[in-house]
């Protein structure tokens, strides 16, 4: 099936530092949509993008539709301990019913 | 809100066994899917809904079943447990907003073990 290839896979940073993440794909999205699992919990939706070159801000937290559609970035500033979990990217096609989702990033803060 | 409202949170299953995943939302979405987690893994698309009456599968459904006979419910049977089917089950639901895909919620999934 179509993937969705998310890097880096895992991230171990120190508090403070800014984190990056992205999601490409060889296949055109017109959605695409970043969340984030706390471990024991289900995905929350952090940022939903809609229009390609779209860059959208939630708090610290900054998400960009590439301009070609077939990728994403989202970047977290100034991390805290409660950054901790999994981001999941996920894109979907005009007309699908389903979203296709990336492998996810884990990303640890040292305090 | 409740949202996305699944059940049971935890169940041990011996191989064999069945058992239905229970999976209500409240928000009125005609959308509904059953993913499974495995540990340290991605999700994975078992089964979908886009309204009552109408369910498809996804990537993984082979010893599943679901059904859809109301908007709000969508339950997941597993009608003869394996090992394999050991993971974390999260329902999710979304309504569609025209031309532009409406987001999907979550609930705060299901711990299978099968022994």
């Amino acid at each position: 099936g179509q993937q969705l290839n998310q890097s880096p896979q895992s991230m171990f940073i120190q508090e403070g530092e800014d984190v990056s993440m992205n999601c490409t794909s060889s296949s055109i999205f017109n959605t695409w949509l970043w969340y984030k699992q706390d471990p024991g919990e289900g995905p929350v939706l952090l940022i939903a993008l809609y229009k390609a070159g779209e860059l959208t801000s939630n708090g610290r937290l900054t998400a960009q539709f590439g301009i070609t559609r077939k990728d994403s970035f989202l970047n977290i500033s100034a991390s805290i301990p409660s950054d901790v979990g999994i981001y999941f990217c996920a894109g979907q096609q005009q007309g699908a019913q389903k979203l296709v989702f990336g492998q996810g990033t884990r990303l640890t803060i040292n305090p | 809100n409740a949202g996305v409202t699944q059940t049971p949170k935890f169940r041990i299953l011996k191989i064999g066994q069945s058992m239905t995943l229970q999976c209500a939302q409240d928000m009125n979405h005609n959308y509904m899917y059953w993913y499974r987690q495995d540990p340290g893994m991605g999700l994975k698309l078992i089964y979908y809904s886009v309204g009552a009456g109408i369910t498809d599968k996804g990537e993984v459904p082979n010893g599943y079943n679901v059904s859809r006979s109301t908007t709000e419910d969508f339950p997941l049977r597993l009608e003869l447990a394996a090992p394999s089917q050991t993971s974390v089950y999260f329902c999710a639901s979304k309504r569609d907003r025209g031309g532009n895909t409406g987001e999907l919620f979550f609930g705060e999934g299901s711990r299978l073990t099968v022994l």
